[in-house]
């Protein structure tokens, strides 16, 4: 199993929709989350961290955390063409020390 | 303005050459770490540093040396590159306990 892990895609949704990107992690005590915008060929941008189950809200992002179901999502809502990019998932688990762990992420498209 | 600064940005070497990609950052960050981005794969750690002459192996350290001379500086060593090595490498910086939130703007290394 791996440490993180998300859908590849593609996920196309049409402009001005709610795009949801979904990521599951293995290591039960993780206490740190983060999104990752990445264009291609571009390094890696960070858009959100989480902490504390729940909603985080920044503009028109939204990340949501579940530990006991060790699940954490993005949504994008208002979606426009320029989302259209890869997002990683990555956690910092506590048993890793201060190693971040990414997932392969998703590439999301964003149609006009 | 705070950065990463990662050269070159494109590199063609042939195999067994030896080259170096350096890495510098002017944040006075204590962590610094290199990444490896293949597709399908994300992001995997090569290799960390939490400080000065502080460095240790990532996940896939194999074939790849560092070195931590200065607090701002963390290069990239290939001493006998290979094929295997052809990918996109970042270099990141950030607080110890914090994510990583700087990147470099990636080295596209191709070893023929």
């Amino acid at each position: 199993q791996k440490e993180v892990e998300q859908n590849s895609g593609p996920l196309s949704v049409p402009e001005g929709a709610i795009a949801s990107l979904n990521c599951t992690y293995s290591d039960r005590v993780s206490q740190s989350f983060f999104w990752y915008r990445q264009y291609s060929g571009k390094s890696p941008e960070l858009i959100m961290s989480i902490y504390s189950n729940g909603d985080k809200e920044d503009g028109r992002f939204t990340a949501q955390l579940n530990k006991a179901s060790q699940y954490v999502s993005l949504l994008i809502r208002d979606s426009q063409p320029s989302d259209s990019a890869t997002y990683l998932c990555a956690v910092l688990p506590v048993t890793r020390g201060f190693k971040t762990i990414f997932g392969a992420g998703t590439r999301l498209f964003v149609k006009a | 303005e705070a950065q990463v600064t990662q050269n070159p940005r494109y590199l063609i070497t042939v195999t067994g050459k030896k080259l170096t990609v350096t890495c510098s950052q002017n944040m006075n960050h204590e962590y610094m770490s290199w990444y490896r981005q293949d597709p399908g794969l994300g992001l995997r750690q090569i290799y960390y540093s939490m400080n000065v002459e502080v460095t240790d192996k990532g996940d896939v350290p194999e074939g790849y040396k560092v070195s931590r001379k200065e607090k701002r500086n963390f290069p990239l060593i290939l001493e006998s590159p290979s094929p295997n090595q052809t990918s996109l490498y970042f270099c990141a910086s950030r607080q110890v306990e914090g994510p990583e939130a700087f990147f470099g703007q990636g080295t596209r290394l191709t070893v023929v």
